[in-house]
């Protein structure tokens, strides 16, 4: 069964800390997508990952991609208020060119 | 230019109605999607259309669950004679396939969905 895990699926955290968000999937693929989306909203794409060792970084958020270990990590800079949201990653298998598996979520609160 | 537009945004119904929802995916993209997302919860998928043909509709739960786009723009999710656990938001998304490299892949951008609520 094709799984994509993300922890910690929900994260309370102080303004100006860092931390990371893991997600690990369990098919062989080398396309991933990490989403965010605020209440009641819907899905922003914030990074498109194609290849072993991509990072992508868009202000205090960045995002990597190691295929061998099947994990991908969105790791969060000096918090603020504003990154407050739930995100999600998503798998694209190597054996489809459209399907993709989503992780459950992280929703993550950032106390000012 | 514009996003994936949806309506209604909101629908309540009856228990046993029949409802339509719609989607205008982003101009030029030819591949479309319907998912599903109950609270807390990730997307779960439903259909997926290339061109006016639905590619895949593994992810409809039931025949009560129909989706068309004829022309192959605007899309329609039709369910028919509705029931309470239907409540749900339902996402659309379009997404266009690209290549970098010697990849490819398909960026998925969402519509703001439409909250059912069948009571």
């Amino acid at each position: 069964e094709l799984k994509v895990e993300q922890n910690p699926l929900f994260l309370s955290m102080q303004e100006g800390k860092n931390y990371t968000i893991y997600c690990n999937y369990s098919t062989t693929s080398d396309r991933l997508y990490w989403y965010r989306q605020d209440p009641g909203k819907s899905l922003e794409s914030l990074f498109v990952l194609l290849s072993n060792g991509a990072v992508k970084q868009e202000g205090r958020l960045m995002a990597s991609l190691d295929t061998k270990a099947r994990l991908s990590t969105l790791h969060i800079t000096a918090a603020v208020h504003d990154l407050s949201a739930t995100y999600f990653c998503a798998v694209a298998p190597r054996s489809s060119n459209y399907q993709l598996i989503w992780g459950a979520g992280t929703k993550l609160i950032i106390k000012p | 230019g514009a996003g994936v537009s949806q309506t209604p945004s909101n629908k309540v119904t009856e228990k046993g109605k029949y409802v339509e929802l719609r989607c205008d995916p982003i101009s030029g993209h030819t591949a479309l999607y319907w998912y599903r997302q109950s609270l807390g919860q990730g997307p779960e998928f439903l259909i997926y259309f290339q061109g006016t043909g639905a590619a895949d509709d593994s992810g409809l739960p039931n025949d009560r669950f129909f989706a068309v786009r004829p022309e192959g723009s605007v899309s329609t999710l039709k369910i028919q004679r509705t029931e309470r656990g239907d409540s749900a938001v339902y996402l659309c998304a379009s997404s266009l396939n690209r290549v970098v490299g010697r990849s490819s892949y398909n960026e998925q951008f969402f519509g703001p969905g439409t909250r059912l609520t069948v009571l």
